[in-house]
């Protein structure tokens, strides 16, 4: 099946420094992948849609100045968080839609980013 | 975008079975229903999509009435690594927008 993976499951970073998250399809190719935040108890909230070769779009309220999308190739996008502070401290999922019409999306196994 | 109302919360015990319904009265033609599973500090686990009628995979069963209006997330036979948390998410499109989930706790 289709395999999304997500570097580094986990990063500690102080406040101020960026951190980059990358999103991976291990065994497909994904046009669009997209990037998903979700603090502890709650659901995931849905950030910004990754388009290769193209500008990502953002979902409201999401400034794409503090989250860097690129999506450079059909199997990696990567997400960084500039200038980070700790209310950006979080756990980032990416995911892709495997091939096929009807494919559901797969998800990565996460990022818990922690700032200090 | 076709929002979705699930439960909150659902307690069982191991060895029942255990029926997530998820409401989706705004649901479009080409919608689908997708379920995903996800345990703490990890991304979600597909379970199973449909479109109309039943679904069943080696997991779960998954039903629908004609209107689809609603759906019903059905896993046979819960064991304690079922307690997790269960989205019902409704959509067309790769845009998919998480609702509250339901909290599923399985005790001995």
């Amino acid at each position: 099946g289709a395999v999304v993976s997500q570097h580094p499951s986990w990063v500690i970073c102080k406040s101020g420094t960026s951190v980059k998250i990358e999103c991976r399809s291990l065994d497909f190719q994904a046009t669009t992948m997209f990037w998903y935040r979700q603090f502890p108890k709650q659901s995931l909230m849905l950030m910004a849609t990754s388009n290769e070769g193209s500008k990502a779009t953002y979902e409201q309220g999401v400034e794409k100045d503090k989250f860097l999308i690129n999506h450079a190739s059909l199997t990696l996008s990567t997400l960084t968080v500039t200038s980070a502070h700790p209310e950006d401290s979080s756990f980032y999922i990416c995911s892709a839609r495997g091939t096929g019409g009807d494919s559901p999306l797969h998800f990565g196994n996460g990022t818990r980013l922690t700032v200090t | 975008l076709a929002k979705t109302t699930q439960p909150i919360s659902m307690d069982s015990y191991e060895g029942q079975e255990v029926n997530i319904t998820c409401s989706h009265n705004n649901i479009a033609t080409n919608d689908y229903i997708t379920w995903y599973q996800q345990f703490p500090s990890q991304g979600p686990r597909f379970i199973i999509q449909g479109y109309k009628t039943k679904v069943t995979n080696e997991v779960a069963s998954l039903f629908i009435p004609a209107d689809r209006k609603s759906s019903t997330l059905s896993l046979p036979r819960v064991s304690l690594s079922d307690t997790a948390v269960y989205y019902c998410l409704v959509g067309d499109t790769d845009k998919l927008i998480f609702g509250t989930g339901t909290r599923l706790q399985v005790f001995p």
